[in-house]
């Protein structure tokens, strides 16, 4: 069974940093590119980031480029989100999920807020 | 950018009834249009991909149709457990993107 399990969110003061981590089981976490989506309370959603299987690319949306990054380390099946000068409108769930977009897990909320 | 736009924006129906929401593309996408569906407090679950290929385990009542810019997504014979959001995403094109979402109301 595909699982994904987020962690990290929390309480952020504006400019401060966070990051979140996915663990990921049940299928080959190595073989997937891997994406971060996030959900603003009572919002739609948006997606955030991508990164390849090796992780050589990376992608992101505008509003976090330069602030975020991606990364991944398939020996661990983990997958991770650095989130750096943080706004209040970063607030939101943030989702990992295996590309296309197949699987995601629970969720972790960030806030931002002082 | 590519901006999706789904219509309608709410929608109350009636149990066994037929729905059916759009999802317009701003260019063309080809086929790389996916359906979620997302219930209060649960993170979004596939529907469909890539237009119209079904999902194992998705009831058989969601279907979807359309390439290039226009796209459906069919419920038939509506069930109360169906009270959902719904929403397309475009993987067609970076930065992939997300219509604003259409709610649905089950009377």
């Amino acid at each position: 069974e595909v699982q994904l399990v987020e962690s990290g969110g929390g309480l952020v003061q504006p400019g401060g940093s966070l990051r979140l981590s996915c663990a990921a089981s049940g299928f080959t976490f190595s073989s997937y590119w891997m994406s971060w989506v996030r959900q603003a309370p009572g919002k739609g959603l948006e997606w955030v980031a991508n990164i390849k299987q090796d992780g050589s690319e990376k992608y992101y949306v505008d509003s976090v480029k330069g602030r975020f990054t991606i990364s991944r380390d398939n020996a661990k099946n983990s997958l991770y989100l650095q989130m750096n000068s943080l706004r209040a409108e970063d607030t939101a769930v943030y989702y990992c999920a295996r590309a296309p977009r197949d699987y995601w897990g629970q969720g972790t909320l960030v806030t931002v807020s002082s | 950018e590519i901006v999706l736009t789904q219509s309608p924006d709410f929608q109350s129906v009636t149990p066994k009834e037929k729905v059916t929401i759009t999802c317009r593309a701003s260019q063309s996408i080809g086929s790389s249009l996916h359906w979620y569906q997302q219930k209060p407090d649960q993170s979004p679950k596939l529907l469909i991909k890539y237009a119209s290929q079904s999902i194992s385990g998705v009831p058989s009542r969601f279907s979807g149709s359309g390439s290039g810019t226009d796209f459906t997504l069919t419920i038939n014979s509506l069930e109360a457990e169906d009270a959902a959001a719904y929403y397309c995403h475009q993987s067609g094109s970076l930065p992939y993107t997300f219509g604003q979402g259409t709610k649905l109301e089950i009377k």
